[in-house]
């Protein structure tokens, strides 16, 4: 079984540029979450799907962070411009609906903004 | 703010140890408790979860504690070994029909041979 798949592992971006991340969910599954990963944070929530419909979208990211998700299988993450403090791993997951349903992630794109 | 807080921020311990991670939270209304384990270069895996009706569940070396009064759970991990060596998240769920997880910071285990 394939699991959450997330292109590419990694991405140097210069200031200003624009990048888009892509997610491809376990089949199946009805719930799609994009995480920001950093040390200090910790694991933060940017946007969150149900059967293709966007749910909620992280307040402190919506300026420069826009999440699609086109159909059922595929999603992509833009951030437009880059900054360096966007630098982070970015973290795909997606669940059957409903909670306390397991939430499978993916390895992950590192971003690097310089 | 943090809704879910972890200590310690990191641990060592040795090898056929136990390793002890604690969890509190705010918000009365989460209910499902996942432990996740995330190695370098790796997502986060999902190791043992728990739900507020219960207070303890088991899963080989790994067991998690709940306490529902104090609003805190923990993480055992008995005879630990080097290959457990990881990051350590608690998360909570509200309740509702959503899979939507908050996440503590992690704890950062190394074990030592």
């Amino acid at each position: 079984d394939a699991g959450v798949t997330q292109t590419p592992r990694h991405e140097v971006a210069e200031k200003g540029q624009t990048i888009i991340l892509k997610c491809e969910p376990v089949s199946g599954h009805n719930d799609l979450f994009w995480y920001r990963q950093t040390k200090i944070q910790g694991l933060e929530l940017l946007s969150y799907f149900r059967s293709k419909s966007l749910m909620e979208d992280g307040g402190a990211f919506k300026d420069r962070f826009k999440a699609e998700m086109l159909n059922s299988s595929f999603s992509t993450l833009k951030i437009q411009p880059t900054e360096p403090k966007d630098s982070a791993v970015y973290l795909c997951a997606s669940s059957f609906q409903g909670a306390g349903t397991e939430v499978f992630f993916g390895k992950g794109t590192r971003l690097t903004v310089v | 703010q943090q809704q879910v807080r972890q200590s310690p921020q990191s641990l060592t311990v040795w090898e056929g140890g136990t390793t002890v991670l604690t969890c509190s939270y705010e918000d009365s209304t989460f209910n499902y408790f996942p432990w996740y384990q995330q190695f370098p270069g790796e997502g986060p895996a999902l190791l043992i979860s728990i739900l507020s009706v219960s207070d303890k569940k088991e899963d080989g070396r790994f067991t998690t504690f709940f306490n529902k009064r104090e609003k805190k759970l923990s993480l055992h991990i008995i005879d630990s070994q080097p290959g457990d060596s990881a990051t350590y998240f608690c998360a909570a769920s509200e309740t509702g029909n959503t899979g939507k997880l908050i996440f503590g910071l992690g704890t950062t285990l190394q074990v030592q041979p």
